[in-house]
């Protein structure tokens, strides 16, 4: 089955810096990455996705790439803010395999005012 | 709309014992899926039901099933339950039929002593 990993596990960015995460998925069919932010205490909620038919996708200061050769994928946040804080989740999957995704194991993002 | 609702929010069980948790998806989606959720392995995938049929199922031992209703409310049961079943247990609801986004409901923490 796919395999999904992200790194890092912690991240500490001062407020105003970028922050990147990365992950890599095994399974070269998957063709849906989205990216969900969970705050503490709160539900994860979808912030971004990316196709395996694009190569970036941006929503304001939010961004993903995908390189589809390498198998992996990056969530770019510009201009961190302290709302920013939250946990992380990369996820994957593929066509025919209904909404079965593959998470990786969180980034917990931290921006220091 | 009203979102994803799981109930019990909170639960403590002992050892052997079994638990069922709810899932009310939001109207009109006909996905449902369960996701246990435990610090330092993400969100792993249990099932998915579609239209009361089970289109997928996770990595998980058979103490774990689960079932869908004609309203597409869903339950999750797991019977004697382990040390280890200690988790936050996450429905999440989708109006595709595949690669679309979850929402999620607020999870049932489930502790076994």
């Amino acid at each position: 089955g796919e395999n999904v990993e992200q790194h890092p596990s912690t991240l500490s960015v001062q407020e105003g810096d970028s922050a990147v995460i990365k992950c890599t998925y095994s399974d070269s069919a998957s063709n849906y990455f989205p990216w969900y932010k969970q705050e503490l205490g709160k539900r994860p909620q979808l912030i971004i996705d990316i196709r395996s038919n694009v190569g970036e996708k941006k929503d304001q200061r939010i961004a993903v790439t995908l390189n589809k050769t390498a198998k992996h994928f990056s969530l770019h946040i510009t201009e961190t803010q302290p709302e920013d804080s939250a946990v992380y989740f990369c996820a994957a999957s593929k066509e025919n395999t209904g909404n079965q995704f593959y998470f990786g194991t969180g980034t917990s993002l931290t921006v220091i005012p | 709309k009203a979102g994803v609702t799981q109930t019990p929010r909170y639960l403590i069980k002992t050892r052997g014992q079994q638990v069922t948790l709810s899932c009310s998806p939001i109207s009109g989606h006909r996905s449902v899926s369960w996701y246990q959720q435990t610090p330092g392995q993400g969100l792993q995938f249990l099932f998915e039901y579609f239209s009361e049929t089970q289109r997928n199922k996770g990595n998980f031992p058979g103490r774990f099933s689960g079932r869908q209703f004609s309203n597409s409310r869903s339950e999750m049961n797991v019977s004697t339950l382990e040390l280890g079943d200690s988790a936050l247990y996450l429905c999440a609801s989708s109006s595709l039929a595949g690669t679309g986004e979850l929402f999620f409901g607020e999870g049932s923490r489930l502790t076994v002593l």
